[in-house]
């Protein structure tokens, strides 16, 4: 299995421009979400899934999008990217909601994102 | 809502001490709790996890133990090398909700 991959590894963007950041896994997970990591500011939830065709808002949605039409890939859109959208990006997956072994989350390398 | 505090970084240490990284939490019911670790360059990966009240989880050489009475997950290993040196997070979920990460502590091993 290849896990969770993303791409691109690094990308700049002026003002203004939009972008899709891609994420996949192969694992069959049901649940897939979007983090934005910054400095002193830990990891935070930008949009998730619980399954295809299903998406929903994390804590800071404003600015992305999301869409999920099949369980291996979760791609979030930049519309209209701002400087303060720069960021590094993780996706990450997990088999589903509930206990046990669905509870573990699988990350990806990362997205490091340059808005200027 | 359910939430996570971790001790403020950064922390330095030489080789072969001993290290602590505190971890409470807040939440309703019996949560799983988590340690993952964040290299240089890399996503993050978990490192350990328990699920229930007095687990230990561990994980080439580190430890947490969960305590329901404190509300604690702290991480410990007994004797830290420089390859150890990476961010690290504790994190719990619960149910069907959201995994909820502290904000991370960056560990520097000096040799």
């Amino acid at each position: 299995n290849a896990g969770v991959t993303q791409t691109p590894k690094f990308q700049v963007l002026k003002t203004g421009q939009s972008m899709t950041l891609q994420c996949a896994q192969d694992m069959n997970h049901e649940y897939m979400s979007w983090y934005r990591q910054d400095p002193g500011m830990g990891l935070r939830l930008i949009h998730y899934s619980v399954g295809a065709g299903i998406t929903d808002q994390g804590e800071v949605p404003n600015g992305y999008n999301v869409s999920r039409s099949t369980t291996e890939d979760f791609p979030l859109r930049l519309l209209s990217a701002a400087p303060s959208q720069t960021s590094v990006y993780f996706c990450a997956s997990r088999l589903g909601q509930g206990g046990g072994p669905r509870e573990t989350q699988y990350f990806g390398p990362g997205t490091r994102l340059l808005v200027l | 809502g359910n939430s996570v505090t971790q001790m403020e970084g950064p922390v330095t240490l030489s080789e072969e001490a001993f290290l602590t990284i505190n971890c409470t939490y807040t939440a309703t019911g019996y949560p799983s709790l988590f340690w993952y670790v964040q290299y240089p360059g890399e996503g993050l990966q978990l490192l350990l996890k328990a699920t229930k009240a007095d687990d230990k989880g561990s994980n080439k050489g580190f430890e947490a133990t969960y305590r329901k009475e404190t509300t604690s997950f702290h991480l410990e290993k007994g004797s830290v090398q420089v390859s150890d040196s990476a961010v690290y997070f504790c994190a719990l979920i619960q149910g069907a909700q959201k995994l909820v990460f502290g904000q991370g502590t960056r560990l520097t091993i000096n040799p």
